[in-house]
């Protein structure tokens, strides 16, 4: 178990759909990520929350929007996606013993067809 | 600004060789951390290691090994008889020490994709 469950793994949906990809830690951490994994591109960072405020968002597209009612769970609401958004979406929260230190979910597969 | 370079995108490698994952960085700080994550066919991106810039003692963890150079702005891992299960993607990482909102956010490397053949 690696503390931090993502649903769904994989989703597919088209260009018109409106879906939410969910991310929960009981690590107790109080920062967590949302990064986007393309095929041959490195790691985008997306968000940043700590203690439910946005403190980082990297440009990213209002199509993305990200939600943090609890250190504990964050969303990513998606709209009117475009195909170049199919990647994997990951999402981490940061340790507070080791600092810096990321623990990640295993992903969520998005394809937009 | 930051930037970390893994210029191997991909090594193929037969089981029981060594193998050296490069990495190097970039940075105007004095002082930062220096990560290295594996990530599984499965997805999760695993911790495998932190240094602090001001420690370039060499670290040894059973069949993996971290040269940090800091001459040379490298932070180089080393698998020492590799197996099928090391096949994975490894991430360089680099974060600054002040926590930027209260959050260390990390720069990553590309990865490099290690295929360990049996």
């Amino acid at each position: 178990e690696t503390g931090v469950t993502q649903t769904p793994r994989h989703l597919v949906m088209g260009m018109t759909n409106k879906k939410s990809l969910k991310c929960e830690q009981h690590l107790g951490h109080n920062a967590m990520y949302w990064y986007k994994q393309s095929a041959k591109k490195p790691l985008e960072l997306m968000f940043v929350y700590n203690f439910k405020e946005q403190t980082e968002n990297n440009s990213v597209p209002s199509r993305f929007s990200p939600e943090c009612p609890n250190s504990s769970h964050l969303f990513l609401h998606l709209h009117t996606l475009q195909p170049e958004d199919s990647a994997l979406y990951l999402c981490a929260s940061e340790g507070t013993s080791v600092v810096g230190e990321l623990f990640f979910g295993e992903g969520s597969r998005l394809t937009v067809l | 600004a930051q930037k970390v370079t893994q210029a191997q995108t991909e090594i193929s490698v037969v089981e029981k060789e060594d193998v050296t994952l490069d990495c190097v960085y970039e940075t105007r700080d004095t002082t930062y951390y220096l990560f290295w994550y594996k990530q599984p066919p499965s997805g999760e991106l695993v911790f495998l290691i932190r240094r602090n810039s001001f420690d370039e003692q060499n670290e040894i963890s059973g069949r993996y090994s971290w040269n940090f150079q800091k001459s040379t702005s490298s932070f180089n891992f080393t698998i020492t008889a590799s197996q099928v299960v090391d096949s994975a993607v490894y991430f360089c990482a680099l974060s600054e020490a002040i926590a930027s909102g209260g959050s260390y956010i990390p720069t990553f490397g590309r990865g490099t994709s290690l295929i360990v053949h049996p």
